[in-house]
């Protein structure tokens, strides 16, 4: 079984530059998250698919950061214009469907540097 | 708000050794806590998942405890080798929304 893929794997970009991620779950998988990782810190959701619908995005910064998943199967998240305190480490996870409890499958990261 | 606290932020120890990693969380009302592996530049690997009713989840030589009224889990590795050097993050399910509460996890270097 194929894992989670996420693209690019790094990103360095200038601060108020737009950038775009990109996440494939492994197949049926409904439930869909993004986190974001800062050096030194665990992961914090920003937001939570399923399917193509938005269950969670209360820590998404909406001013800056956008996200969809068109189809219910890949999603991307925008970050649009970038800070430099978004240089971080933005992790894809799937899971799936029907038990809330049952573990996360994380992607590799997009490493994101904002200069 | 839910705090996950992980102690301590790194580690080096000597091939074999017998270490633990020790977590806590302020909210006892979680679903279950899981112990996840990260490797540089690689994504977040699942090692154990303890339900809230549950103490202790065995997986070779892993062990991990949890008591969940004083709001603390330990992650027991025995006979610790190289190829176990990676950071070691804990998090909490809570109980009302399914969400994952991580901590800052435990930086472990064993050396050969």
């Amino acid at each position: 079984e194929a894992g989670v893929a996420q693209s690019p794997r790094y990103k360095i970009i200038e601060k108020r530059q737009s950038v775009a991620f990109w996440c494939n779950p492994i197949s049926g998988h409904a439930t869909l998250y993004w986190y974001q990782q800062i050096l030194g810190q665990g992961p914090k959701l920003l937001i939570q698919f399923q399917n193509n619908g938005v269950v969670d995005d209360s820590q998404l910064p909406k001013d800056r950061f956008s996200a969809e998943r068109l189809k219910g199967v890949d999603s991307t998240l925008k970050i649009q214009p970038a800070k430099l305190e978004d240089s971080a480490v933005y992790l894809c996870a799937s899971r799936k469907p029907g038990r809330k409890w049952e573990t996360q499958y994380f992607g590799p990261g997009t490493r994101l540097l904002v200069l | 708000k839910q705090e996950v606290t992980q102690i301590p932020a790194a580690l080096s120890v000597p091939e074999g050794e017998n270490l633990v990693l020790n977590c806590s969380f302020t909210d006892s009302a979680i679903y279950n806590l899981q112990w996840f592996r990260q490797d540089p530049g690689k994504g977040l690997t699942s090692l154990l998942l303890i339900q809230s009713s549950q103490r202790e989840q065995t997986s070779g030589r892993l062990n991990a405890s949890l008591d969940k009224s004083s709001g603390r889990s330990t992650l027991y590795i025995a006979a610790s080798q190289p190829g176990d050097s990676a950071t070691y993050l804990c998090a909490v399910m809570m109980d009302s929304s399914y969400k994952l509460i991580f901590g800052s996890g435990t930086r472990l270097l064993v050396r050969p």
